[in-house]
């Protein structure tokens, strides 16, 4: 069975400061991976996907099968960085795409 | 992208009744995903909810405490029956349109006193 694992409950760092959002996953098949972000009062929403290799909003993922890794990096957070971030790992059963969340990581940017 | 809505937004229900959540969607999807949303826990799929058919539960969800519709391409309801203090919660519904990319609703919180 797939599983998508988010270590740490909550990130807190200050603004300008590098950030790393761990996800691990284990998925017997070819993952396809996801990031997604909830801003206070809005809707959980899509970040990034693996397979696209955008960086968007200045955060990056890259998927490492060897470590079975898609952590969600970026050099210097903001402020409006703050937000929680969900991993997911989406694997094809009967032609649709089920996904697998990670539980979330609550990212706090000081200023 | 899509736009989905879900109705009600919010809810406060007594224990031992049961609560229908719709979620309405601007375009045909074929599968349509319910999930629950606990504080501090991960986002946990319920099931999966395609049109013409069954709806698939996952391990620990059964139809007879969430039974689940899909009468149209456009539509699905989630209700959650017979409800307790442990469902309080918020209930997303989201759509695949792009490949395993999923488009949430705003969601519905429940809380069951």
């Amino acid at each position: 069975a797939q599983r998508v694992t988010q270590p740490e409950k909550l990130l807190s760092v200050f603004k300008g400061a590098p950030v790393e959002l761990k996800c691990n996953y284990s998925y017997s098949g070819s993952p396809e991976l996801f990031w997604y972000v909830q801003y206070s009062r809005q809707r959980l929403q899509l970040l990034l996907r693996h397979i696209s290799r955008e960086s968007i909003k200045g955060f990056t993922a890259d998927l490492n099968k060897g470590e079975t890794s898609f952590h969600l990096k970026k050099p210097f957070a903001q402020e409006e960085d703050s937000a929680m971030y969900y991993c997911a790992l989406e694997h094809a059963s009967g032609g649709s795409y089920i996904p697998t969340f990670g539980r979330g990581t609550s990212l706090i940017v000081h200023p | 992208s899509a736009v989905i809505s879900q109705k009600p937004s919010r809810d406060i229900c007594q224990r031992g009744t049961s609560l229908t959540i719709q979620c309405q969607v601007d375009s045909q999807v074929t599968m349509m995903f319910w999930y629950r949303q606990q504080p501090g826990q991960s986002l946990t799929l319920i099931a999966t909810a395609n049109q013409g058919s069954e709806a698939t539960y996952e391990s620990g969800f059964v139809i007879d405490k969430f039974p689940i519709s899909r009468p149209n391409l456009t539509f699905s309801t989630l209700t959650v029956s017979n409800m307790s203090p442990e469902d309080s919660s918020i209930y997303l519904c989201s759509v695949d349109l792009a490949q395993g990319e999923q488009y949430f609703g705003p969601g519905t919180r429940l809380t069951v006193t």
